[in-house]
């Protein structure tokens, strides 16, 4: 059974760079997406990108400018950095795997499972 | 950029209740919704994925349909552990990006 666990600083200084990596057990991190995504305290959730084996990577147009993923297959991770970080990217940080299914009409995309999170204030 | 609506934004219901999610999005969709529960303080599951094949494990009174535009969840008898929020999520195939629903908090009437 695949798990998934966030580690990294839970406090970071404005303008500094949020680091985060995830440790995938139970499977093999050289097949599916790898993703991240955060839920600021009380809000909705925000995806913030993926990356896959082949080195290809989707960032959310709204933060691309700021973050940069990459991926260990030797530690079996992967991590998140978050350049510039200001309050507003205080949140919790989730990782997930990202399954694919093309059913021969249309695709699908979907997390399975999740990390438990991990929070990350920005404060000085 | 494809935005997305759910409703209610909450509900309150008794245990029993038939429930129904709506998530809609602002144009029509190519691809499949997912929908996730999450409880405070704890990551969302997975419950539906291609808009309605049930994970493995969540219980059959969670069912999914819906394509195009508009999408629903349905709980069909709730249960007292099914209090929670609930998000959908979709994938946009033009942009390779994902879109999660403001969400849906189901609480006890």
């Amino acid at each position: 059974q695949v798990q998934l666990q966030e580690s990294g600083p839970g406090l970071v200084q404005p303008s500094e760079t949020l680091s985060l990596t995830c440790t995938v057990s139970g499977g093999s991190i050289r097949s599916y997406f790898w993703n991240w995504i955060r839920q600021p305290a009380g809000r909705g959730l925000e995806w913030i990108g993926r990356i896959y084996l082949t080195g290809g990577k989707n960032y959310n147009p709204s933060l691309k400018s700021r973050v940069t993923m990459s991926l260990d297959t030797s530690k079996h991770q992967f991590s998140l950095n978050l350049s510039s970080v200001t309050a507003a990217d205080t949140a919790v940080y989730y990782c997930a795997r990202g399954m694919e299914d093309f059913d021969g009409d249309r695709w699908s995309n979907w997390f399975d499972p999740w990390g438990q999170g991990t929070l990350v204030t920005v404060s000085s | 950029d494809i935005q997305m609506t759910q409703s209610p934004s909450t509900l309150s219901a008794s245990v029993g209740d038939r429930v129904t999610i709506t998530c809609r999005a602002s144009q029509s969709i190519s691809s499949w919704l997912a929908w996730y529960q999450q409880k405070p303080g704890k990551a969302p599951k997975l419950l539906i994925y291609k808009a309605s094949s049930l994970e493995t494990g969540v219980p059959s009174r969670f069912s999914g349909s819906g394509s195009g535009t508009e999408f629903t969840l349905t709980i069909s008898s709730l249960q007292p552990d099914d209090f929670a929020t609930y998000y959908c999520q979709l994938y946009d195939t033009y942009s390779q990006g994902f879109t999660f629903g403001p969400g849906t908090k189901v609480d006890i009437k």
